[in-house]
């Protein structure tokens, strides 16, 4: 299957700065990209949606200022968590997609960024 | 409002017997559902996919089956081994993207 590289594996920030996490496709272009959080013994949730070259899509409750988006390229989308705070401690997963196409077939997921805010 | 319910979050069987996971889903009319398997740590890894006019799938071990009458998946690994032992999650496409129940963690003993 495809291989999606999520970096990095896991990061340890002070409160207050910025985390820039990365997502690349290595043997596909992805046209979308969508990024979710996932906190202990709970369900993926959605954050948004990236469609390369255009602003992505947020989910409801999901705050675009603090968690900008940029999928400059059909290859690499990056997540920065601004001015983190210790309740943005998460493992966050992104999944890449070549169009709308892994939503008639299987996702391709990162191996996840495990975030913790002291 | 939409819902995906896994049946239990853990299930702990003996070595070579068969788990069975349920997925109930509500306000949703999927096409197609998916099973994906999830280590501790890790992201989710696609396992099968039935579609709405297959009632039952297999591959190796795995066996899934999708009833949209009773919008209810159930997920079958028979002989069960301890490398079986993970976080099995189904999933749904509804508004163009997809969602996930919380999971079941089957752990399988020796």
């Amino acid at each position: 299957g495809a291989v999606v590289s999520q970096h990095p594996s896991w990061v340890i920030c002070k409160s207050g700065t910025s985390v820039k996490i990365e997502c690349r496709s290595l043997d596909f272009q992805a046209t979308t990209m969508f990024w979710y959080r996932q906190f202990p013994k709970q369900s993926l949730m959605l954050m948004a949606t990236s469609n390369e070259g255009s602003k992505a899509t947020y989910e409801q409750g999901v705050e675009k200022d603090k968690f900008l988006i940029n999928h400059a390229s059909l290859t690499l989308s990056t997540l920065t968590v601004t001015s983190a705070h210790p309740e943005d401690s998460s493992f966050y997963i992104c999944s890449a997609a070549p169009a709308r196409a892994h939503l008639n077939t299987e996702a391709f997921f990162g191996q996840g960024t495990r975030l913790t805010v002291v | 409002s939409q819902k995906i319910e896994q049946n239990s979050e853990a299930l702990n069987i003996q070595e070579g017997k068969t788990a069975t996971l349920t997925c109930n889903y509500t306000n949703y009319s999927p096409a197609y559902l998916q099973w994906y398997r999830q280590d501790p740590g890790r992201g989710p890894v696609f396992l099968l996919l039935i579609r709405e006019n297959e009632k039952e799938k297999r591959k190796e071990r795995l066996k899934v089956t999708f009833d949209t009458t009773l919008k209810q998946s159930l997920f079958h690994i028979t002989a069960s081994q301890p490398a079986d032992s993970a976080t099995y999650l189904c999933a749904l496409v509804g508004d163009y993207k997809l969602s996930f129940g919380a999971g079941t963690t089957v752990t399988v003993r020796a």
